[in-house]
């Protein structure tokens, strides 16, 4: 039961900024938002993840919306090896929701 | 390489054949799961291990077998499969804790192609 939704694919060109969207309306207000993303036949790698405010990283930025029900996966300059399947996932830290449940995802390809 | 490692990472078993998975971390967690990924479609959480005990099992068959001897370690016995059983099986570990770390949000290994023919 994916809490979260996301476009199927997008694509972008190589150097661009790629900005995935993700929808999770029913957020909980102790629930954070994770990013994953898993290259072809790999285990998922952690990106990111927020509470309320923007963060960044050295792989990425998260922007959540004020009211949190939705956020945005911003790489900045997107190279090919950022072509993957990439995951937002609502969870919270502890308890019965603290389970890292995956959902489709969306597929980003990068192009030359 | 993430600190979770996986073996073998193929494996091919025939419907007979009897198998194990291993999974290793050195990342001082206490919390180690199984998941399985068939061909497109979500990973799917089949066993949740803390500080060594299961607290969860997902309805998985009983031809799925986990151990977990000590909090490095997972195993995942394998016997009588089918060929649906056929998939990516992927390991991984995590440190809940409060607030959350990048750490409390699972490291993966690499995975294992199973294979039943």
């Amino acid at each position: 039961d994916a809490k979260t939704t996301q476009p199927p694919s997008m694509d972008c060109a190589e150097g661009r900024a790629a900005n995935l969207p993700c929808n999770h309306s029913t957020i909980s207000g102790n629930e954070y938002v994770y990013w994953y993303r898993q290259i072809h036949s790999q285990g998922p790698q952690y990106i990111i993840h927020g509470l309320k405010n923007n963060e960044t990283n050295e792989m990425a930025s998260l922007i959540i919306t004020e009211d949190r029900k939705s956020s945005t996966l911003i790489l900045p300059h997107a190279t090919l090896r950022d072509t993957a399947v990439y995951y937002c996932i609502v969870r919270a830290p502890t308890g019965a929701n603290s389970k890292l449940t995956f959902g489709k995802g969306i597929t980003l390809s990068v192009r030359p | 390489e993430t600190g979770v490692t996986q073996t073998p990472r193929h494996l091919v078993m025939g419907m007979t054949n009897k198998k194990s998975l291993k999974c290793e971390q050195h990342l001082g967690h206490n919390a180690m799961y199984w998941y399985k990924q068939s061909a497109k479609k979500p990973l799917e959480l089949m066993f949740v291990y803390s500080l060594e005990e299961r607290v969860e099992n997902n309805s998985v068959p009983s031809r799925f077998s986990p151990e977990c001897p000590n909090s490095s370690h997972l195993f995942l016995h394998l016997h009588t499969l089918q060929p649906e059983d056929s998939a990516l099986y992927l390991c991984a570990s995590s440190q809940p804790g409060w607030p959350p770390t990048p750490f409390d949000g699972y490291t993966f290994g690499s995975g294992t192609r199973l294979t039943v023919v």
